[in-house]
């Protein structure tokens, strides 16, 4: 079982839809919580970042955490085509001399217009 | 500011050669880790450098990858005798520091092996 598991998709949404994009994961020792958004054959670049229980909200984008269900979300909301990308949740834990970091798979998402 | 860069950002080899790839980390960023990214995968990380210290390759899949970081900014993935099975996107990101795991990411070189 995968430390961090998050649903592929495809998911495809009509041009002004809240998208809900989701991650859970199995290791208690995960501090941080971010969330990536990578266009296609470019790096992935650093949407939302949190470490606490509860919401964080920027523009339209708003990160949930809920550590004692070791889930998390990111909503959309009024999603444009230009958010079509691959979402990639990711998560560290102080590990030895680096703060690592593991992403889930990633959830490609297409806004239609 | 000028971002990561990386290079070449395609790479096509045959079997058994060998390959390098490069990273230009952000200026100041003293974090530089690489990754590798499978088609409908996430990222795998590879191996992590921190200033000076001894970089942390525990997540080298084989003897045939190696890197180094030379001067503390420029760094390079060596990869001996290239397998097909190493064809990917890999991926180098920088931070400031270890604190936040605030990385910034490069465009990554897409490497094929035929």
């Amino acid at each position: 079982q995968k430390e961090v598991e998050q649903d592929p998709g495809p998911l495809s949404v009509p041009e002004g839809a809240i998208v809900s994009l989701n991650c859970t994961y199995s290791n208690s020792a995960f501090q941080y919580f971010m969330w990536y958004r990578q266009y296609s054959r470019k790096g992935p670049e650093l949407l939302m970042y949190t470490y606490s229980s509860g919401n964080k909200e920027d523009g339209r984008f708003t990160a949930q955490v809920d550590k004692s269900s070791k889930y998390i979300s990111l909503f959309i909301r009024d999603s444009q085509p230009s958010d079509s990308a691959t979402y990639l949740c990711a998560m560290s834990r102080l590990s030895g001399s680096a703060r690592q970091l593991t992403f889930g798979s990633g959830t490609q998402l297409t806004v239609l217009p | 500011g000028a971002g990561v860069s990386q290079s070449p950002s395609n790479k096509v080899t045959e079997k058994g050669k060998d390959v390098e790839l490069r990273c230009d980390p952000i200026s100041g960023h003293t974090a530089l880790y690489w990754y590798r990214q499978s088609l409908g995968q996430g990222l795998e990380f590879l191996i992590y450098f921190q200033g000076n210290s001894a970089p942390d390759k525990s997540g080298l899949p084989s003897d045939r990858f190696s890197a180094e970081r030379t001067g503390g900014s420029v760094s390079t993935l060596t990869i001996q005798r290239t397998q097909q099975e190493d064809s990917a996107v890999y991926l180098c990101a920088s931070s400031l520091d270890r604190g936040l795991g605030e990385q910034y990411f490069g465009p990554g070189t897409r490497l094929t092996v035929t």
